[in-house]
């Protein structure tokens, strides 16, 4: 089955620096890749998504790049701000049925005032 | 309000009480999702339900039993828990199993 390795675990970066999130999967043929934030108290929340036919998505300081031949992919939030602190979660899904949605284990990210 | 809801928000049980836990929807989505979520470990993928219908169960123990009435509704009834349930228990649903997912809050789960 499915196996997303998520790294770093915890990420501490200055305001107003960039923080970098990569994860990798192991099956080839999944081809949906969402990142979610989970603050304190909260569930996980969609932040950006990208489908295999794309190399790149960008909102805003939020962006997601996706190379297919590593299998890795990576979140890059530009000028970090004390509210981007949460921990992080990567999932790839083969896009066939929910059974196949796995996330990553999840990064700590807190951005220093 | 993120569109799914979950209740209670925090539960305490003995391992030999039995209660459920329900998820309620909004967005008019036709997929819907339990997860466990423990400390350090990955999201756990418990139940799936599309259009009502059970999609998978991943060999969960069957003291977890989910029951989906309609489109809109999901609950996760527990009994004779042990205290390695403890965790953050999370619905989530969506458009489609191949689509993006939303979630709740969670509830969060004791087991004494």
């Amino acid at each position: 089955g499915e196996n997303v390795e998520q790294h770093p675990s915890t990420l501490s970066v200055q305001e107003g620096d960039s923080a970098v999130i990569k994860c990798t999967y192991s099956d080839s043929a999944s081809n949906y890749f969402p990142w979610y934030k989970q603050e304190l108290g909260k569930g996980p929340q969609l932040i950006i998504d990208i489908r295999s036919n794309v190399g790149e998505k960008k909102d805003q300081r939020i962006a997601v790049t996706l190379n297919k031949t590593a299998k890795h992919f990576s979140l890059h939030i530009t000028e970090t701000q004390p509210e981007d602190s949460a921990v992080y979660f990567c999932a790839a899904s083969l896009g066939v049925n929910g059974q196949n949605f796995v996330f990553g284990p999840g990064t700590r990210l807190s951005v220093l005032p | 309000e993120t569109g799914v809801t979950q209740t209670p928000r925090h539960l305490v049980m003995g391992m030999t009480n039995k209660k459920s836990l329900k998820c309620e929807q909004h967005l008019g989505h036709n997929a819907m999702y339990w997860y466990k979520q423990s400390a350090k470990k990955p999201l756990e993928l418990m139940f799936v339900y599309s259009l009502e219908e059970r999609v998978e169960n991943n060999s969960v123990p069957s003291r977890f039993s989910p029951e989906c009435p309609n489109s809109s509704h999901l609950f996760l009834h527990l009994h004779t828990l042990q205290p390695e349930d403890s965790a953050l228990y999370l619905c989530a649903s969506s458009t489609g199993v191949d689509q993006p997912q939303h979630f709740g809050d969670g509830t969060r789960l004791s087991i004494l």
